[in-house]
C-alpha cells in the first residue's frame, strides 16, 4: 500500500518558470512532511519541510503548500534554474516516540525535473 | 557539524557472496539510524532502523540484516546475495530526541549483484 502518492513522474519546465510537484497522503497520523532533492549518484538532501500546523512555508525560491483537509502538499520552485534539474521526493513521517525513536520516512516515488535553458 | 559516511561507494558482487556495508555518523550522540534501499526509478524503501546500540527494527522481510555495534555505526549485511539485492543503499540519521523526524542521508553505496 503506497501511503504517499507523488505526481508527476517527470516534469519539464523552461528556465525562469514555476515547477510544481504534488503529493497526497493517506495516513492522518503523519505530522512531518519533508522534500528531498537528489542528484544522480548522490544521496537525497533535505530541501524544505513543513508541519501540519501551517499552510505554507517558504525558503528562498522553494515553497511548500499544505492542505490538511485534502491531505495534500506540494512543492513550488519559483524562477526555476537549470541547476534545479534533479529528482525530487516528497516524504512523510509519524511523530517521534516519547522515548526518542521514530519510524522511517515514507517516500513518494519521485519526480524527475528537467529545467530547459 | 554532523557528517555521515558510507563505504564502499560502489560494489560489484557475485550472486551468493556475502555483503557488508558500513555507515558512520560524526558530530552527534545517540542518533536514530536508518537503512534505505532505492531501486532504479523508484522511491526509497526503509529496510531497518535503530534507536540504540543493539536495537534493530526490520521493516520488510528480506535477505538482509543490520547491526549496530557502536552508537554511531550501522552495518548492513547479507550472508548470500541475490540478484534482487542490487540497488542504491542509503544510510540516514536523525536526532535521538526531537520533536520531528528530520533525517539526513549519506552519499550512498551502489551495489550491483551479478
Amino acid at each position: 500500500q503506497q501511503q504517499v502518492k507523488q505526481s508527476p513522474q517527470s516534469l519539464i519546465v523552461q528556465k525562469g518558470g514555476i515547477s510544481i510537484i504534488n503529493c497526497a497522503y493517506e495516513n492522518t497520523a503523519f505530522d512531518y512532511f519533508p522534500w528531498y532533492q537528489q542528484f544522480p549518484g548522490k544521496g537525497p538532501a533535505l530541501l524544505i519541510a513543513i508541519r501540519p500546523d501551517v499552510s505554507e512555508k517558504k525558503e528562498g525560491r522553494f515553497t511548500i503548500s499544505f492542505n490538511k483537509s485534502a491531505k495534500q502538499f506540494s512543492l513550488h520552485i519559483m524562477d526555476s534554474q537549470p541547476g534545479d534539474s534533479a529528482t525530487y521526493f516528497c516524504a512523510a513521517s509519524t511523530p517521534m516516540y516519547s522515548g526518542g525513536g521514530a519510524d522511517g520516512l515514507t517516500f513518494g516515488k519521485g519526480t524527475h525535473l528537467i529545467i530547459q535553458p | 557539524s554532523q557528517t555521515i559516511h558510507q563505504w564502499p561507494a560502489t560494489l560489484v558482487q557475485p550472486v551468493g557472496s556475502p555483503l557488508s556495508l558500513e555507515c558512520t555518523v560524526e558530530g552527534t550522540s545517540n542518533p536514530n539510524l536508518y537503512w534505505y534501499r532505492q531501486a532504479a526509478g523508484r522511491g526509497l524503501q526503509l529496510l531497518f532502523y535503530s534507536v540504540g546500540i543493539g536495537q534493530i527494527s526490520s521493516e520488510v522481510p528480506q535477505n538482509l540484516s543490520a547491526s549496530r555495534p557502536q552508537d554511531r555505526q550501522f552495518i548492513l549485511s547479507s550472508k548470500k546475495l541475490l540478484l534482487s539485492d542490487s540497488g542504491f543503499y542509503l544510510c540516514a540519521w536523525s536526532k535521538g530526541q526531537g520533536s520531528y523526524n528530520e533525517q539526513f542521508f549519506g552519499p550512498g553505496t551502489r551495489l550491483t549483484v551479478l
